[in-house]
């Protein structure tokens, strides 16, 4: 069964602090891994796909990163309008088109 | 495009009666899919359609719950009868299979709540 976990639950930076969310993932076959950003109230809105270890996408102070085992978003001199919630998704290559979940990351910077 | 739309955005109902959400997916898009959040188990995949067609229901909580799309346009999500575990945020997404993997595009959510 596929299983997907993000740490830290919940994170609280100032602005202009780096950091880092990690999304680890077991799976048979990986066909993509998903960054989503969720704000309250509101649907994911997709961020990211990245489909094999190695592999980096950027966009603004966002940057995603892949291993064979886990997958990192980096968070580069974060604004107060990053905060969000995070969600990391896997796409198995059995699984057809089904997308699993992880917990989420709770991202709040502060002014 | 106006994205995914759901209605209604809310809803607030009595234990036993029925429920129904709906789902307008992105034009051209030929996968749909129903979504359940709640705080203890977070995103949930419920079922999903590929060309109107239900391909995987297995995270259908029971058979209280039941899911149609009857053209590549339209989904509907019912419960009946509705009960209070049900309260929870639902999501429609929709994805288009023309690409290496579907990304899926959500809509606003429907947030339900059984009294």
């Amino acid at each position: 069964e596929d299983q997907v976990t993000q740490s830290p639950e919940a994170l609280r930076l100032q602005e202009g602090e780096s950091s880092s969310l990690n999304c680890s993932y077991t799976v048979s076959g990986l066909r993509g891994l998903f960054w989503y950003r969720q704000d309250p109230g509101k649907g994911p809105e997709f961020l990211f796909t990245l489909y094999s270890a190695g592999e980096e996408k950027e966009k603004e102070r966002l940057k995603a990163t892949l291993t064979k085992k886990e997958s990192f978003l980096h968070i580069t001199a974060p604004k107060p309008e990053d905060s969000a919630t995070y969600l990391c998704a896997v796409q198995e290559e059995t699984s057809g088109s089904r997308l699993t979940f992880g917990e989420g990351t709770q991202l709040t910077v502060n002014p | 495009d106006a994205g995914v739309i759901q209605s209604p955005r809310h809803e607030v109902t009595e234990m036993g009666q029925e429920v129904t959400l709906r789902c307008k997916p992105i034009s051209g898009h030929d996968y749909l899919f129903w979504y359940r959040q709640t705080m203890m188990r977070g995103l949930e995949l419920l079922i999903y359609f590929n060309n109107n067609v239900p391909i995987d229901d297995s995270g259908m909580p029971e058979d209280r719950f039941s899911a149609k799309m009857p053209n590549a346009s339209f989904s509907t999500l019912k419960i009946q009868p509705s009960e209070p575990r049900d309260s929870a945020v639902y999501f429609c997404a929709s994805s288009f299979s023309g690409r290496r993997t579907n990304i899926q595009y959500f809509g606003a959510g429907t947030r339900l709540s059984v009294l």
